[in-house]
C-alpha cells in the first residue's frame, strides 16, 4: 500500500479553522483517501473519504491537490470536542483490489487551544 | 443499531493465563480486524479476516490466534497472556473495499 506522511501534532485556538496535512506521493491513481479520528478513550471514527474532487460533509472539508500527492482535512471551525487523533489512510487501488489489509500510522495528534 | 461490540471492556490477567476477547458486529460486513494501542501510540493491526473462513496475519500477530466464527464474531485468543501484551485491543469491522471502518469501544487490558 501507498503511504502517507502526516506530522505528529498540531495545535489551533478554538473556533478557528484548522487544517490537517498528509502527503501521499506514491498514491495510485484509483486509490481513495480516507481520514479518520480516534478521540480520547474512544476507538477511531470515519471522518470523510474523497478520490480526486474536494469532498464537504457536517463534520469536515477534504481538499485534495490536483496532482493528488497531498491533501488537506479542513475543519472549518475548531471545537475542544475536536482534540483528537486524526489518521490519513490510502484504500483501494487497483493493485490492491480485493486486500482487505487496513493499516493506521501514527497520526496526527491535534491540541485545541481555549 | 450496536455496530461493533467488544467483550470484555476492562481485564486483569496474570502472566501465564490464557483468555478469548470477543467482537461482534450487526452490519453484515465481511472484513473485520483486531488492533492493539499501546499508551501514546498508534494502531498496529494484529489479525484480519476479509470473508468469514479466512484469516490474515497483519503488523504484529505473535502471541495471539484469532477464529472468525461466523460472519457477525471475530474473537481474538491470548494462549499465554506477557506484560508485553498490556495494551487496548480494537475490533474493527469494514463494509465493501472502500467503505468505512466502524471500531468497537475496545478491551483494555492489564497483563501482570
Amino acid at each position: 500500500d501507498a503511504k502517507t506522511t502526516q506530522p505528529n501534532s498540531m495545535e489551533s485556538n478554538e473556533e478557528e479553522p484548522v487544517h490537517l496535512p498528509c502527503n501521499h506521493s506514491t498514491i495510485s491513481g484509483t486509490d481513495y483517501i480516507h481520514w479518520y479520528r480516534q478521540l480520547p478513550s474512544q476507538g477511531p471514527e470515519y471522518v470523510i473519504h474523497g478520490l480526486t474532487s474536494n469532498v464537504n460533509n457536517r463534520m469536515a472539508s477534504l481538499a485534495i491537490a490536483e496532482d493528488r500527492k497531498s491533501s488537506t482535512l479542513i475543519l472549518h471551525r475548531a471545537t475542544l470536542r475536536d482534540a483528537a487523533v486524526y489518521y490519513c489512510i490510502l484504500r483501494g487501488g487497483l493493485a490492491n483490489f480485493g486486500n482487505e489489509k487496513l493499516t493506521f500510522g501514527t497520526g496526527t495528534r491535534l491540541t485545541i487551544i481555549p | 443499531n450496536a455496530g461493533v461490540t467488544q467483550t470484555p471492556k476492562f481485564q486483569v490477567l496474570k502472566t501465564g493465563q490464557s483468555m478469548t476477547l470477543q467482537c461482534a458486529q450487526d452490519m453484515n460486513h465481511n472484513s473485520m480486524y483486531w488492533y492493539r494501542q499501546d499508551p501514546g501510540m498508534g494502531l498496529r493491526l494484529i489479525y484480519y479476516s476479509a470473508s468469514e473462513g479466512t484469516t490474515d496475519k497483519g503488523e504484529v500477530p505473535n502471541g495471539y490466534n484469532v477464529s472468525r466464527l461466523n460472519k457477525r464474531e471475530f474473537s481474538l485468543r491470548l494462549e499465554s497472556a506477557a506484560p508485553s501484551q498490556t495494551s487496548v485491543y480494537f475490533c474493527a469491522s469494514k463494509g465493501g473495499f472502500t467503505g468505512e471502518a466502524f471500531f468497537g469501544q475496545g478491551t483494555r487490558l492489564t497483563v501482570v
